[in-house]
């Protein structure tokens, strides 16, 4: 077990670009979220997914974002055209089990300049 | 929707001394799970303790204890013999129990500070 990974840990973008992080969970887990915490706050929710069905999404994904997770395993966070507002830390987390611990990755922190 | 009120932003003990850090929430479910975690600086967040809220008793981990109040929705972490690897951000989360999106609602965090 070698726990939840995350890549890039930083990543530094000028307004405009596109940028995409990675997220590989606990091998044997199908549950996975992506969270995004701003400084001074908690995490907030940004989409779920159980196996490779992508099934809840929050309101706070606008319409630049997208996410994935081909076959089940490992999941993307896309962020197209990023604005300012976007700099955040981008958290993956993963379950297996119904009220399950969910197991957090390190993280990727997004500057967007 | 359910919220997650965290009022002590920041907090200061002496090590070993003890330390309570408090959280209030606010649902309509009856069957939920309340967590606390813990984000060391520059590290990533982990579980520190769990609590169903179906069951009475409050649970303990070694050091780690939780005054669950279900009527009076409180949630409160005790720290007991507090410890330089104390010193972190926690933060209390819901969760309602579901077989699909389990998401876990946070609250704002309480920034510990163990002094030497």
């Amino acid at each position: 077990d070698t726990g939840v990974s995350q890549d890039p840990r930083h990543k530094i973008t000028k307004r405009g670009q596109n940028v995409t992080f990675r997220c590989d969970p606990i091998s044997e887990h199908n549950r996975l979220y992506w969270y995004r915490q701003t400084l001074g706050q908690g995490p907030e929710f940004l989409t779920y997914f159980q196996n490779e069905a992508q099934l809840e999404k929050s309101r706070l994904l606008s319409d630049r974002f997208s996410a994935e997770r081909p076959k089940g395993s490992f999941s993307t966070l896309e962020i197209q055209r990023t604005e300012q507002g976007d700099s955040a830390m981008y958290l993956c987390a993963s379950s297996l089990m119904l009220g399950g611990e969910q197991y957090f990755g390190p993280g990727t922190r997004l500057t967007v300049t | 929707a359910q919220t997650v009120t965290q009022s002590q932003p920041e907090m200061s003990v002496q090590e070993a001394e003890t330390v309570t850090l408090s959280c209030t929430y606010d649902t309509s479910e009856s069957n939920y799970y309340l967590f606390w975690y813990k984000q060391p600086p520059s590290r990533q967040m982990i579980l520190v303790i769990r609590q169903e809220a179906y069951k009475q008793q409050n649970a303990t981990e070694n050091r780690f204890s939780v005054n669950f109040q279900k009527a009076a929705k409180s949630f409160s972490l005790k720290i007991s013999d507090s410890q330089l690897g104390d010193t972190a951000m926690y933060f209390c989360a819901f969760m309602k129990p579901n077989f699909g999106n389990e998401k876990l609602t946070f609250g704002t965090g309480t920034r510990l500070t163990i002094i030497p």
